[in-house]
C-alpha cells in the first residue's frame, strides 16, 4: 500500500511559468517531508524540506506547501527553467529514520 | 564535498547467481539504504541500516538480504538472482533523523 502518493506521472510547464507538483499521504505520523530531483542516469539530489509542524518552506525558486489536514504537500517552481526538466520524487519521514518516496512526476519544461 | 559510492553503474547476471551490490560513503553517516527504482513504482525501500551490524526491512525486502560490517559500507546481496529483480538500485546515507539523503550514482541490474 503507497503510504506517498504522487498521481500525476508527467507535467509539462512553459519555461518562465509556474510549475506546481503534489504529494498526497496517508500516514498521519510522517514528520518530515523532502523534495527530491533525479536526472536519468543519476542518483537522487535533495531539493528542499520542510517539517510536519511548518506550512511553507521557501529555497528561491522552489517553496513547498504543507496542508496536513488534507495530507497533501506541493512544491512549486517559479519561474520554471528547462534544466528543471527531471523527476522529482516527494518522500516522507517516519520512525525518525526512514525516508519512504512517491511514485516520482516527470516533469518537462518546454521553452 | 559528501559522496556515496556505489561499485558498479551496470551489472548483467545470470538467472540463480548470487549477487554482491556495494555502496560506500565518506561522510560518517549512521543511516545507510537501499532503495529500487522501477517506472511507475517510485523508490521503494529494500533494507535499512541505522548502525555497524544493525539492519531493518523496508517494504519489499524478499529476496534480498544486506550487510554492515563497517560504518561506511553498506552491501545488498541477491542471494538468487530473478529476472523481476532486474531494476536500478539506489543506496543512500543519512545522519540520524535525516533531513535529507545522499544518494548514489545508481546500479542499473539486468537479470537475464
Amino acid at each position: 500500500d503507497q503510504q506517498v502518493k504522487q498521481n500525476s506521472p508527467s507535467l509539462s510547464v512553459q519555461e518562465g511559468r509556474i510549475s506546481i507538483l503534489n504529494c498526497d499521504y496517508t500516514n498521519s505520523m510522517f514528520d518530515y517531508f523532502l523534495w527530491y530531483k533525479k536526472y536519468p542516469a543519476e542518483g537522487p539530489t535533495f531539493l528542499i524540506s520542510i517539517s510536519s509542524i511548518k506550512d511553507k518552506n521557501e529555497d528561491g525558486r522552489f517553496t513547498v506547501f504543507l496542508n496536513k489536514s488534507a495530507k497533501h504537500l506541493s512544491l512549486h517552481i517559479v519561474p520554471s527553467q528547462p534544466g528543471d526538466s527531471a523527476v522529482y520524487f516527494c518522500a516522507a519521514r517516519y520512525n525518525t529514520d526512514k525516508l519512504i518516496f512517491g511514485t516520482g512526476t516527470r516533469l518537462q519544461v518546454f521553452p | 564535498d559528501v559522496k556515496v559510492t556505489q561499485s558498479s553503474r551496470y551489472l548483467v547476471k545470470r538467472t540463480g547467481e548470487k549477487v554482491f551490490l556495494e555502496c560506500v560513503q565518506d561522510m560518517d553517516h549512521e543511516n545507510m539504504f537501499w532503495y529500487r527504482q522501477d517506472p511507475g513504482l517510485g523508490l521503494r525501500l529494500i533494507y535499512f541500516s541505522y548502525d555497524v551490524k544493525m539492519k531493518e526491512k523496508g517494504d519489499i525486502p524478499e529476496g534480498y538480504s544486506v550487510s554492515r560490517e563497517k560504518k561506511e559500507r553498506f552491501s545488498l546481496i541477491l542471494e538468487s538472482a530473478s529476472t523481476n529483480q532486474t531494476s536500478m538500485y539506489l543506496c543512500a546515507s543519512s545522519l540520524l533523523r535525516p533531513i535529507e539523503a545522499f544518494f548514489g550514482q545508481g546500479t542499473r541490474l539486468t537479470v537475464v
